[in-house]
C-alpha cells in the first residue's frame, strides 16, 4: 500500500513555465520533505515542512504543508531546464521515527 | 572521501548467485538504509539499521539479508537472485533528529538475467 501518491507521475514543459506537483495520503505525518534526484544519482534534500499551513521558498520553488498534515504541494515558478528531475516527497509519522515513507516520485522535464 | 559511496555501480548476476551490494558511509550516522527504487514505486524501503549490529526489516525484506559490524558499513545481500530483484538499489544514512533528513549513496544498478 502506497500511503504518499503523488500526481502527476510525468510533466513535460517548456522552460519558463510554472507547475505544481502534489503529494497526497490519508494519512497525518509529523514532518515531510522533498527531494531531487537527477539522472544516476541519489535523491537530494529540498526541504523539509514541520508545521500544517507552512510555506517554504527555496529560489523559485515554493513548498507547503497542508492544513491538516496530510499533504504537500511543490511549485515551481518560471521553470528552468536545470529543474529537470524526479520529484519525491517523504513522509516521518512521528518526529522520532526510525522510517520515511516515500511518494511514488514525479518525473520533470524542462525543454528549452 | 567524505560521504556515502556504494559499490559496484552496476552489476549484472545470474539468477539463482548470491550477490552483496556494498554501502559505506564517513559521517558516523547512527541510522542506515537500504531502498529500492522502480518506476511506479518510488523508493520502497528493504531494511535498515539504527545502530552497529542492530537491523529491522523495511516494507519489502523478502529475499533480502543485511549485516552491520561496523557503524560505517552496511552491505546488502541477495541470497538467491531472482529476476524480481532487478532494480536500483540505494543506501542512505541519518543522524537520529533534524526530521530524518537522508543522505543518499549513488545507487547500484542490478540486472539479473
Amino acid at each position: 500500500t502506497q500511503l504518499l501518491e503523488q500526481s502527476p507521475q510525468f510533466l513535460s514543459i517548456q522552460e519558463g513555465e510554472n507547475l505544481t506537483v502534489y503529494c497526497n495520503s490519508s494519512s497525518v505525518f509529523s514532518s515531510l520533505q522533498w527531494y531531487r534526484q537527477e539522472p544516476g544519482e541519489g535523491p537530494v534534500l529540498l526541504v523539509t515542512v514541520v508545521t500544517g499551513g507552512e510555506v517554504k521558498k527555496l529560489k523559485r520553488l515554493t513548498f507547503q504543508f497542508g492544513d491538516a498534515r496530510k499533504d504537500s504541494s511543490l511549485h515551481i515558478t518560471a521553470a528552468q531546464p536545470g529543474d529537470t528531475g524526479l520529484y519525491l516527497c517523504a513522509g516521518a509519522k512521528t518526529y522520532n521515527t526510525d522510517k520515511l515513507i516515500f511518494g511514488t516520485g514525479t518525473r520533470l522535464q524542462v525543454f528549452p | 572521501d567524505a560521504g556515502i559511496t556504494q559499490s559496484p555501480r552496476y552489476k549484472i548476476t545470474e539468477t539463482g548467485r548470491q550477490v552483496t551490494l556494498m554501502c559505506h558511509q564517513t559521517w558516523s550516522h547512527s541510522y542506515m538504509f537500504w531502498y529500492r527504487q522502480d518506476l511506479g514505486h518510488g523508493l520502497r524501503l528493504i531494511y535498515y539499521s539504527a545502530a552497529a549490529d542492530i537491523t529491522d526489516k523495511g516494507e519489502v525484506p523478502d529475499g533480502y539479508v543485511v549485516s552491520r559490524s561496523k557503524t560505517e558499513n552496511f552491505p546488502l545481500t541477495l541470497e538467491s537472485a531472482t529476476r524480481s530483484q532487478t532494480s536500483v538499489y540505494f543506501c542512505a544514512s541519518t543522524w537520529r533528529g533534524n526530521y530524518n533528513e537522508q543522505f543518499f549513496g549513488p545507487g547500484t544498478r542490478l540486472t539479473v538475467l
